[in-house]
């Protein structure tokens, strides 16, 4: 069974310039979650689809992150502009489960650095 | 607003050693995930606890999840290094937000 699909691994951009990611997550799949991970800290859920509409997105700075999951499959992350705070790994995780939260299955991540 | 915290934040152990990381929410929870990053890699599942009280073990690995459903601990006998990476517990409040702690990094000395 193929993992949690994400790319680009690497970016390095320039802060007010504008970034995106992109995520496959496991076939079958209909929860998609995106987190953002700053070094030395835990993962923070930035959003959570189920399908293709939003569960929540409590935490995503909507001023700058949009997100959206066409077709309920693939989802793309958006940063527009980015700051220096951005500068973090971006990681995908997709679930069985919808409603609550369940076993998570995270992709490696996309590294952002913005200078 | 909602905080999971761990404790310690770091431990460092010999190979052989015992080692315990606790998890502490200011709110209760409906379940208790448990996930291992090694440096480098992403957050794998461990597990998932719902009831208050409840205990489960994975070979070397003891979970529980506090009765009053906002604290939980992770115990881990006899280390390895294959042990080694940042431990983090998960959970999900009363409002359906999910939350991650902020971790427990364990280094095993051979």
């Amino acid at each position: 069974e193929a993992g949690v699909a994400q790319s680009p691994r690497y970016k390095i951009i320039e802060k007010r310039q504008s970034v995106a990611f992109w995520c496959n997550p496991i076939s079958g799949h209909a929860t998609l979650y995106w987190y953002q991970q700053i070094l030395g800290q835990g993962p923070k859920l930035l959003i959570q689809f189920q399908n293709n509409g939003v569960v929540d997105d409590s935490q995503l700075p909507k001023d700058r992150f949009s997100a959206e999951r066409l077709k309920g499959v693939d989802s793309t992350l958006k940063i527009q502009p980015a700051k220096l705070e951005d500068s973090a790994v971006y990681l995908c995780a997709s679930s069985w489960t919808s409603g609550r939260v369940g076993e998570q299955y995270f992709g490696p991540g996309t590294r952002l650095t913005v200078t | 607003g909602q905080q999971v915290m761990q404790i310690p934040q770091y431990q460092h152990v010999q190979e052989g050693e015992d080692f315990t990381t606790y998890c502490n929410s200011s709110t209760t929870l409906s379940n208790i995930q448990w996930y291992k990053q090694r440096p480098g890699g992403h957050p794998v599942f461990l597990i998932q606890l719902v009831k208050s009280g409840e205990v489960k073990k994975q070979k070397r690995l003891t979970f529980q999840f506090g009765e009053a459903k906002k604290n939980s601990s992770l115990h881990i006998t006899a280390t390895q290094t294959t042990d080694v990476g940042t431990y983090f517990c998960a959970g999900t409040n009363t409002g359906n937000q999910f939350y991650f702690g902020t971790g427990t990094s364990l280094t095993v000395i051979p």
